[in-house]
């Protein structure tokens, strides 16, 4: 069984870029959260994918948006980049129905903005 | 809203000893699930553990342990006799019970607690 993945492992872009970022989900997983970690802190949930729709948001802005394909893998993409983009994004997949919460990461895309 | 709360920013102890991280969460749900994860340097999240709001049993697994009390919003991980290995951060998150979609909903996580285990 294969885990979750993500492409890049690392990234550098200059500010007022855009940056799209992958995740493919783990066998029979439906459901993609993704999540931002800036250094020193938890990950904060940006929104979640359920079938191919965005099914709950985050406090983030619309220049953060994602799509989910119908093999459920995903990509996030941020638009206009700022410094404070800086952070590790971590996308996790999960089945469902299952347990509330149950979620598997992938090891992360760290993206620097300079 | 929901919130988690890892007062301790950093640990640093030497192998072999105890070592309590302490968790503090807010929710307005009667219906929520507590988690712990790892995250050693490479930065993948492990899971460990995962307890819902009905169950306070307290639950041993191995050299790891969790004490869940509802009383004071509490969900305590404890290590004993600590190894190198141990060496993380540490995250304690609670979830909401899910959406009628069936989808599982966000994590919140805490801050995280540095832990260092010196040989």
């Amino acid at each position: 069984e294969t885990g979750v993945t993500q492409s890049p492992t690392h990234l550098i872009k200059t500010r007022g870029q855009q940056v799209t970022l992958r995740c493919s989900s783990q066998s029979g997983h439906n459901t993609v959260s993704w999540y931002q970690q800036a250094l020193g802190q938890g990950p904060q949930f940006i929104f979640q994918y359920y079938r191919e729709e965005e099914n709950g948001r985050g406090n983030f802005p619309p220049r953060f948006s994602g799509l989910q394909f119908p093999n459920y893998s995903s990509e996030l993409n941020v638009n206009a980049l700022e410094l404070d983009d800086s952070a590790l994004y971590l996308c996790a997949s999960s089945p469902s129905p299952g347990t509330p919460g149950e979620q598997y990461f992938g090891p992360g895309t760290r993206l620097t903005v300079t | 809203a929901q919130k988690v709360t890892q007062a301790q920013t950093e640990i640093s102890v030497v192998e072999k000893e105890d070592v309590t991280l302490d968790c503090v969460y807010e929710t307005r749900d009667t219906t929520y699930y507590l988690f712990w994860y790892k995250q050693p340097p490479s930065g993948e999240l492990v899971f460990l553990i995962r307890r819902n709001s009905f169950d306070e049993q307290n639950e041993i697994s191995g050299r790891y342990s969790w004490n869940f009390q509802k009383s004071t919003s509490s969900f305590n991980f404890t290590i004993t006799a600590s190894q190198v290995v141990d060496s993380a951060v540490y995250f304690c998150a609670l979830s909401e019970a899910g959406n009628s979609g069936g989808s599982n909903y966000k994590l919140t996580f805490g801050k995280g607690t540095l832990l260092t285990v010196n040989p």
